[in-house]
C-alpha cells in the first residue's frame, strides 16, 4: 500500500504565476488535510476535504488559494498569482473514512519557491 | 500565548541518554498528536492519544488530560533519533493545531 504521494516535490514559480500541487491519499483514505509551513516556522492548517466537499477551510487564506479532493483523482491545492510569501512547505495528510479515531498519515510535501 | 506550547525549543543529548519532550495545550482536544520531522523535512505519525499512555519500541507518550498536559519520552536515545518533534492538537473538526516543534540532536 503506497503512502501519501505528492507532487511536484519541488516547484519554483514567477510571481504572478499559479502553483497547482497535488496529494493523492492513500487507498481507501477518503479525507484529505493540507498545512503549510512557511520557512522558519510551525506547521499550520489550511483545509480539511472529503471526497467532493471542502469541510474546514478556516485556515485558507481568503484569496488567491483554494483546494479541491473530486470523486476521481488527486486533490489539489491551487495558488494563484503567486507571491514570495507563499514560499512555504506544503504538506498532506490522508485518513480513513472511519476518521476520527485515526492517524492522519503525511506526504513527503512539496516545496514552493517564488522567485 | 500559542494554544500549543512545547519545551525546550531544542535539546542536545548523549547518546544512551533518557529523553522527554513537553507539550501543553490550552483548548479542547479529541487527541494530541506527535509527529516526528526528519532534517529531509518529511513528516511521520509517531502517536495519537486520546487518554493514558502508549508505547511504541523506545518512545514513550503520556497525556493528563486533567492538566492539559501531555510528554513524549525516548528511552536509551540514538544519533538517528535526532530530528524535530511536534506536538499537534486535534481540535473539532479533526482540525490540527501544531507546537513550535523541538528541535532534538543526539551526539554520539
Amino acid at each position: 500500500n503506497a503512502g501519501v504521494m505528492q507532487n511536484p516535490r519541488h516547484l519554483v514559480r514567477r510571481r504572478g504565476q499559479e502553483a497547482r500541487l497535488r496529494c493523492s491519499p492513500m487507498k481507501g483514505h477518503s479525507h484529505v488535510y493540507w498545512y503549510r509551513q512557511l520557512p522558519e516556522e510551525g506547521l499550520k492548517f489550511m483545509v480539511y476535504l472529503q471526497k467532493e466537499n471542502i469541510i474546514d477551510e478556516s485556515g485558507m487564506p481568503k484569496e488567491r488559494f483554494s483546494a479541491e479532493f473530486p470523486k476521481e483523482g488527486p486533490s489539489i491545492l491551487r495558488i494563484q498569482q503567486v507571491v514570495r510569501g507563499d514560499s512555504a512547505a506544503y504538506f498532506c495528510a490522508s485518513s480513513p473514512p472511519y476518521y476520527p479515531g485515526e492517524t492522519q498519515y503525511f506526504g513527503p510535501g512539496t516545496r514552493l519557491l517564488v522567485l | 500565548k500559542n494554544e500549543v506550547e512545547q519545551s525546550p525549543q531544542n535539546l542536545t543529548a548523549q547518546e544512551g541518554e533518557f529523553i522527554t519532550i513537553n507539550c501543553s495545550y490550552s483548548v479542547g482536544i479529541s487527541a494530541l498528536h506527535w509527529l516526528q520531522q526528519h532534517p529531509g523535512g518529511g513528516i511521520v505519525s509517531l502517536f495519537m492519544l486520546s487518554s493514558g499512555k502508549k508505547k511504541h519500541g523506545r518512545l514513550i507518550a503520556t497525556i493528563n488530560i486533567q492538566e492539559k498536559h501531555s510528554s513524549l519520552h525516548i528511552t536509551a536515545s540514538h544519533p538517528r533519533d535526532s530530528a524535530v518533534y511536534i506536538c499537534a492538537a486535534e481540535t473539532s473538526g479533526s482540525r490540527l493545531t501544531f507546537g513550535e516543534g523541538t528541535q532534538l540532536t543526539v551526539n554520539p
